[in-house]
């Protein structure tokens, strides 16, 4: 069955470094892939996406590369700051008409002054 | 713009009681999906609204769960009657019409607990 993981372990940094989260899939051919952050009590809220014929792409401190040979995104925090601090969801989408995301567990990222 | 609400934002029942759970999309979002989150599990996938259509309702765990969508704007998740393992927080989300990989915007959730 179709599978995500994700770094199961909180990943704990200090302010300034950049902080890199994995997401690991099998038995999935995805169309795209997209990052997700949620905060304690709130709902995932999108960051970015990729598409798999992509290899990376970045928005300000925010990089994510797609490798689907390896079945595998990496996602990357530069400069991190405190307020980075959250967890982060990888997530899958097929080519179908269905608009179905397939989640990881998620990363927590704990940035400390 | 006001984003994807939901109501209640907690819930708790006995087992054998019904639920009935709400979702407001963004206005003009013709897509709205409901999602759920066990407890220390991955968020999963419910179904999904195409307007008042059900485009995909391959993750609903059985027929005690019945969603709805009428009129193609508001949408109902109804549990009944509930179960222990029904517990969790359940997210709704809604996007634009068309194409892959349009942004899905969720709610806050509404957190269930069964009794």
């Amino acid at each position: 069955s179709q599978k995500i993981e994700q770094n199961s372990e909180a990943l704990n940094i200090q302010e300034g470094k950049t902080a890199t989260l994995t997401c690991n899939y099998t038995n999935y051919s995805p169309a795209y892939l997209q990052w997700y952050r949620q905060d304690p009590g709130r709902g995932p809220v999108f960051l970015l996406l990729i598409r798999e014929n992509e290899k990376e792409k970045r928005k300000e401190r925010l990089k994510v590369t797609f490798d689907t040979t390896l079945k595998q995104s990496l996602f990357h925090i530069t400069a991190s700051q405190p307020a980075d601090s959250a967890t982060y969801l990888c997530a899958l989408g097929g080519s179908s008409n269905t608009g179905k995301l397939i989640f990881g567990q998620g990363t927590t990222l704990q940035v400390k002054p | 713009e006001a984003g994807v609400t939901q109501f209640p934002s907690h819930s708790v029942i006995e087992k054998g009681q019904t639920v009935t759970l709400r979702c407001d999309p963004i206005s003009g979002h013709d897509n709205l999906y409901w999602y759920r989150r066990v407890m220390g599990k991955e968020i999963k996938f419910l179904l999904h609204f195409v307007k008042e259509s059900k485009q995909d309702e391959s993750g609903m765990p059985n027929n005690r769960f019945l969603a709805e969508r009428t009129g193609g704007t508001y949408s109902t998740l109804k549990v009944q009657p509930a179960e222990l393992e029904d517990s969790g927080v359940y997210f709704c989300a809604s996007s634009q019409a068309g194409g892959l990989g349009r942004t899905q915007y969720f709610g806050p959730g509404t957190r269930l607990l069964v009794l």
